[in-house]
């Protein structure tokens, strides 16, 4: 069953703008996990946020948390044409981390113009 | 760095066929999961593997087995393929450490 919802579904930008993707859950989770996938390849982990944190950055990226709403948003700054890529967010369910089952989202098409 | 391989990029096969979809990870991942992913439906578990021998359906588990007979090999089957079986699969193995899935780089399978 799929728990997480993206938003915005498809989103398109120019090169050197912010991207801002949100997500939504239904159920109390351990951890938050954001992935991307390149057309036709598989997905790659990008950032992990635990349930007792509120933000995370690594590099560009910048990850925030909300549980009380139940939602998360990934930020791109300065975006690049290579950032181009399907995004998901990935929830681990509360007493479920030992097992590694991940919910998806639906995902947000990124369009970087160059 | 963690490796998932999968068997082949791309496959045609016909209906009726068997089909089998191999994984195999480099990292020692006691887990490994099976989804298919579709435009409109996201990644959806097919099944899922925690230990050699041992299995558990996922939510999509009809028209599906699979096998783990070795630690790092993962295999997806296809009994009797279906067009409706046309899909990309994605492999994925579990970082128990980093709480992450691995995935591999799909195998986009056409059903005929």
């Amino acid at each position: 069953s799929q728990q997480g919802e993206e938003d915005p579904q498809a989103l398109s930008i120019q090169e050197g703008e912010n991207a801002t993707m949100n997500c939504s859950y239904k159920t109390s989770i351990n951890n938050l996990q954001w992935y991307r996938q390149n057309s036709g390849r598989g997905l790659v982990h990008l950032i992990l946020i635990r349930s007792n944190e509120r933000e995370k950055h690594s590099g560009r990226l910048r990850v925030t948390l909300d549980t009380s709403k139940k939602s998360s948003s990934l930020l791109i700054t300065a975006s690049r044409a290579a950032d181009t890529a399907s995004y998901f967010c990935a929830t681990v369910k509360h007493g479920s981390s030992n097992t590694g089952k991940l919910i998806f989202g639906q995902g947000t098409t990124l369009q970087v113009k160059p | 760095d963690v490796k998932v391989t999968q068997s082949s990029r791309y496959l045609v096969k016909r209906t009726g066929e068997k089909v089998f979809l191999e994984c195999v990870q480099d990292m020692d991942h006691e887990n490994m999961f099976w989804y298919r992913q579709d435009p409109g439906l996201g990644l959806r578990l097919i099944y899922f593997s925690y230990d050699v021998k041992m299995k558990e359906k996922g939510d999509i588990p009809e028209g599906y087995s699979v096998s783990r007979e070795k630690k790092e090999r993962f295999s997806l089957i296809l009994e009797s393929a279906s067009t409706n079986q046309t899909s990309m699969y994605l492999c994925a193995s579990y970082d128990r450490e980093r709480d992450t899935q691995y995935f591999g780089p799909g195998t986009r399978l056409t059903v005929l």
